[in-house]
């Protein structure tokens, strides 16, 4: 069974650009989890998706989006951007939603913003 | 406890050393924490899914114990090897807060 990917694996942009990273999760999993990881911090929770709908979103701001297609494939976009927004962006995908499901993790985006 | 956290930030083992790390988060309003192990380069690889107080889970050297009502949790790795080497991540699925890892190094 092929595991989540993660496209592309590198990007490099500019500030004020906006870029859309994709997932596709392991075949039969329905929810995809985004996180960032920036250096010095732990991973943090961007957004839950199941089901076409977004079920928990983190705390960041609405440059952050997402959506999930119908055939689970997600897609995070992130517009404006800063700086900050360097990171690693990781997806995850489990069977169903919800925090008793093992999650498995993609290879992951490194964002770099000049 | 408001978030996850994790002791100690990092760890240097002798290969064969047994070794334990905690993992502590909020109690209330508890539904699972999960254990990740992150290599560098890799994905985060799950080790286990803890729901019930009192859970014991083993996968091979590595086992975890939780306590909800005290809101910890603890990685035991019997007998380091090199390979152990890497972050160990904790996290709890209510608020999706993850723990900032120990960075265990085994020495051969």
């Amino acid at each position: 069974k092929a595991g989540v990917t993660q496209t592309p694996r590198y990007l490099i942009k500019t500030r004020g650009q906006q870029v859309t990273l994709s997932c596709s999760p392991i075949s039969g999993h329905r929810s995809v989890s985004w996180y960032q990881q920036t250096p010095g911090q732990g991973l943090q929770f961007l957004f839950e998706y199941f089901s076409e709908t977004q079920r928990n979103k983190g705390n960041f701001p609405g440059r952050f989006s997402g959506r999930q297609f119908s055939n689970s494939r997600s897609e995070m976009n992130v517009s404006t951007l800063e700086l900050g927004d360097s990171a690693l962006y990781l997806c995850a995908s489990s069977l169903d939603p919800g925090s008793t499901d093992t999650q498995y993790f993609g290879p992951g985006t490194r964002l770099t913003v000049l | 406890i408001l978030n996850v956290e994790q002791s100690p930030q990092s760890l240097h083992v002798q290969e064969g050393d047994s070794t334990n790390f905690t993992c502590s988060f909020p109690s209330s309003n508890f539904y699972a924490l999960h254990w990740y192990r992150w290599e560098t380069a890799k994905s985060p690889e799950a080790l286990f899914v803890m729901t019930l107080n009192g859970d014991e889970k083993k996968k091979g050297r590595i086992s975890a114990t939780l306590n909800t009502k005290e809101g910890y949790s603890y990685l035991y790795i019997k007998g380091s090897q090199p390979e152990d080497s890497a972050t160990y991540l904790c996290a709890e699925f209510n608020k999706f807060y993850f723990g900032s890892g120990t960075k265990l190094n085994v020495k051969p």
